[in-house]
């Protein structure tokens, strides 16, 4: 079954402060893994977007890494700033004939002055 | 540029009746997507048109939806006979080339249904 866990499932950590959000999947044949920001009341933001042969992508202060023989991608953010509370949404989507696309229920990261 | 825009931003309607969410999507985009997103919960697909027609209607939850798209452009998800469960924000998006796949996918603000 395809499936696209996200951990933890909310984070609160201080402004300044680094933190990693993790997304596992089940998602097969895999085509691509696409990080997404969403703020309250708002539309999904896309952040990075990486395909099977890319290991890194980073977009500012976020950085999204990719292991597809483990099926594991993790978003990192870096010296965090109060707007980047938000839920933070993993999309994996698989190459098949048709568009298959699974959504993760996403974290919820607070980030405190 | 103009992004995705939705309309109503809002929508309270009774149980059993029938509305009309509406989507314009980002000129030259030729890939619309409709998802659903029920409150804590995650996204859910549910239509994907590639120009006007819909190569994949697999995540339309019940025969009471359906969508179309005209001239490759506007959207109109229809929900008939609402019951409380569709209540959520319906969100539509839409990408530049192919679809689907590597292309990057530009939200909407979405639509709060609230069905009473």
């Amino acid at each position: 079954k395809n499936q696209v866990e996200q951990s933890p499932q909310s984070l609160i950590i201080l402004e300044g402060k680094n933190c990693t959000l993790q997304c596992n999947y089940t998602v097969s044949p895999f085509s691509n893994l696409r990080w997404y920001k969403q703020d309250t009341g708002r539309g999904p933001v896309s952040l990075t977007i990486m395909t099977f042969s890319e290991n890194t992508k980073s977009n500012g202060r976020y950085t999204a890494t990719l292991d597809a023989d483990t099926k594991q991608s993790s978003l990192h953010i870096t010296a965090s700033q109060l707007s980047d509370s938000a839920s933070y949404i993993c999309v994996v989507s698989a190459s098949t004939g048709g568009f298959k696309t699974i959504f993760g229920a996403g974290t919820r990261l607070f980030v405190k002055a | 540029g103009a992004g995705v825009s939705q309309s109503p931003s809002n929508k309270v309607t009774e149980k059993g009746k029938d509305v009309e969410l509406r989507c314009d999507p980002i000129s030259g985009h030729t890939a619309l997507y409709w998802y659903r997103q029920s409150l804590g919960q995650g996204l859910e697909f549910l239509i994907y048109f590639q120009g006007n027609s819909a190569p994949d209607k697999s995540g339309l939850p019940s025969d009471r939806f359906s969508a179309e798209r005209t001239g490759g452009s506007v959207s109109t998800l229809t929900i008939q006979r609402t019951q409380q469960e569709d209540s959520a924000v319906y969100l539509c998006a839409s990408s530049s080339n192919r679809g689907g796949y590597t292309d990057t996918q530009y939200f909407g603000p979405g639509t709060r249904l609230t069905v009473l």
